[in-house]
């Protein structure tokens, strides 16, 4: 029982470093999204990527990147770190009809020094 | 904008305690509501969704949610609530013409002997 699973679960960067960050579901999902959690704030929707080979930008997508590498697989990738993108970063993906709900990994806790 | 509001970010209750968490949503049209909960360090795991088959939800762990159209709401209730249930629970609204999840800010759960 995967699910979604992102690795790593941890990591610290300095500013200006590059990063993907890696998810993978095996529910055969077609859409898949990123969001970034910060105190207060709930989660936010960096990106999102409603079928294989598309993509589309969410609420904070500044600063990111995303690749949909095929059915399974949606990257998140800072080209330049900046300690403001200091968050926990969830995968989510759900199979696409009305009504359904999203199901998320655990998390990458990314820090920016 | 559509867009979900969780009143009080933090709840304390006794052991044994009625928990009620509090969801307002905006919309001109019923959406897909949904409420996920939050262990520490870990992923969002959906507790119950409501999607139009009945205005009173049951979910897991023993809690459920009533909608209430007329009041635009999406309360969670348990009416006991066990030390174990203490973590952070975010509503979340799918605006029925959209996949894309909007979340509250999350309400943090305390859970008292």
């Amino acid at each position: 029982n995967a699910g979604v699973t992102q690795t790593p679960k941890f990591q610290v960067l300095k500013t200006g470093q590059s990063m993907t960050l890696q998810c993978a579901q095996d529910m055969n999902h077609n859409s898949m999204y990123w969001y970034r959690q910060d105190p207060g704030m709930g989660l936010r929707l960096i990106y999102y990527s409603a079928s294989e080979g598309t993509t589309d930008k969410g609420e904070v997508p500044n600063g990111y990147n995303v690749s949909r590498l095929n059915k399974r697989e949606f990257s998140l990738r800072l080209e330049s770190a900046a300690p403001s993108q200091t968050s926990v970063y969830f995968c989510a993906s759900r199979q696409g009809t009305a009504g359904q709900p999203q199901h998320f990994g655990d998390g990458t806790r990314l820090s920016i020094l | 904008a559509q867009s979900v509001t969780q009143l009080g970010s933090h709840v304390s209750v006794s052991e044994g305690a009625l928990v009620l968490l509090r969801c307002n949503y905006s919309s001109s049209v019923p959406p897909y509501l949904f409420w996920y909960v939050q262990y520490p360090n870990q992923g969002l795991q959906l507790l119950l969704k409501y999607t139009s088959a009945a205005t009173l939800v049951k979910g897991i762990n023993g809690f459920e949610a009533e909608f209430k159209k007329s009041e635009t709401s999406f309360h969670l209730t348990k009416p006991s609530a066990h030390m174990s249930d203490a973590a952070e629970y975010f509503c979340a609204v799918i605006p029925s013409n959209t996949g894309k999840l909007i979340f509250g800010q999350g309400t943090t759960l305390q859970v008292k002997p």
